[in-house]
């Protein structure tokens, strides 16, 4: 089976900063990654899918790169909604896989 | 607008069988591509795929929870019903439905609120 792991498990930002959040795989998953944010009492939102595309009405300030074992979720600019918890997911023809969170509280 | 909502008990017993029915609008599961999955939560802690059933009626389950699963379809009623035997206090969690973004892998585009199961005598 295919792990995910995600760095930091928890970040402390302020409101303007640049955020990346790694996520690693254990084995080559090509692009086959998406970002999801979930907020307190709230059901995840995607944020992006096949590594780098953004889901329909995620403002740009959200961004995804990499491929094989590591992938990146950048937020160029924070802003006060976007403090939460961000988690990556693996998706194959077989097998889904989540890892286990980030989350991005208030500096 | 597709929405999907979630019912089923909120307590159950240890070793009893868990039936949760995720009833959705706005897509049909007939239609190619479509597909429905289940995720939990546990309170404080992440999230974890356990099925997902397509509109050919193929089924993906959770290899750690494969032997307790099963999900099924009523394409009549617009419903998905997922069972877990044998439930056990480390199943209490959160257990969401979502739509699978059509024809982009099975990545969850919509989710319903999600239904709070806890399991104790």
């Amino acid at each position: 089976d295919i792990q995910m792991t995600q760095s930091p498990s928890t970040l402390s930002a302020s409101v303007g900063d640049r955020v990346t959040i790694t996520c690693r795989a254990s084995q080559s998953i090509s692009s086959w990654l998406a970002w999801y944010q979930q907020k307190p009492g709230k059901a995840p939102k995607l944020l992006i899918y096949k590594a780098s595309t953004l889901e329909s009405g995620v403002p740009s300030r959200f961004s995804g790169s990499g491929s094989g074992t590591e992938f990146t979720l950048t937020i160029s600019s924070l802003q006060p909604d976007d403090f939460a918890t961000y988690y990556c997911q693996h998706y194959s023809s077989q097998a889904v896989t989540f890892g286990p969170g980030t989350t991005v509280d208030i500096k | 607008q597709i929405t999907l909502k979630e019912s089923g008990p909120t307590l159950v017993k240890p070793t009893q069988t868990l039936t949760l029915t995720c009833t959705f609008s706005g897509f049909s599961l007939t239609t190619s591509g479509v597909g429905v999955g289940w995720i939990r939560q546990p309170p404080g802690k992440a999230l974890e795929w356990l099925a997902l059933i397509y509109w050919n009626d193929d089924k993906h389950y959770s290899p750690s929870l494969k032997s307790r699963l099963t999900i099924t379809k009523d394409t009549s009623k617009n419903q998905v019903v997922l069972t877990m035997t044998n439930m056990d206090p480390v199943d209490t969690a959160t257990y969401y439905c979502a739509h699978r973004l059509v024809n982009m892998g099975d990545v969850f585009d919509i989710w319903g609120q999600g239904t709070m199961v806890t399991v104790s005598s």
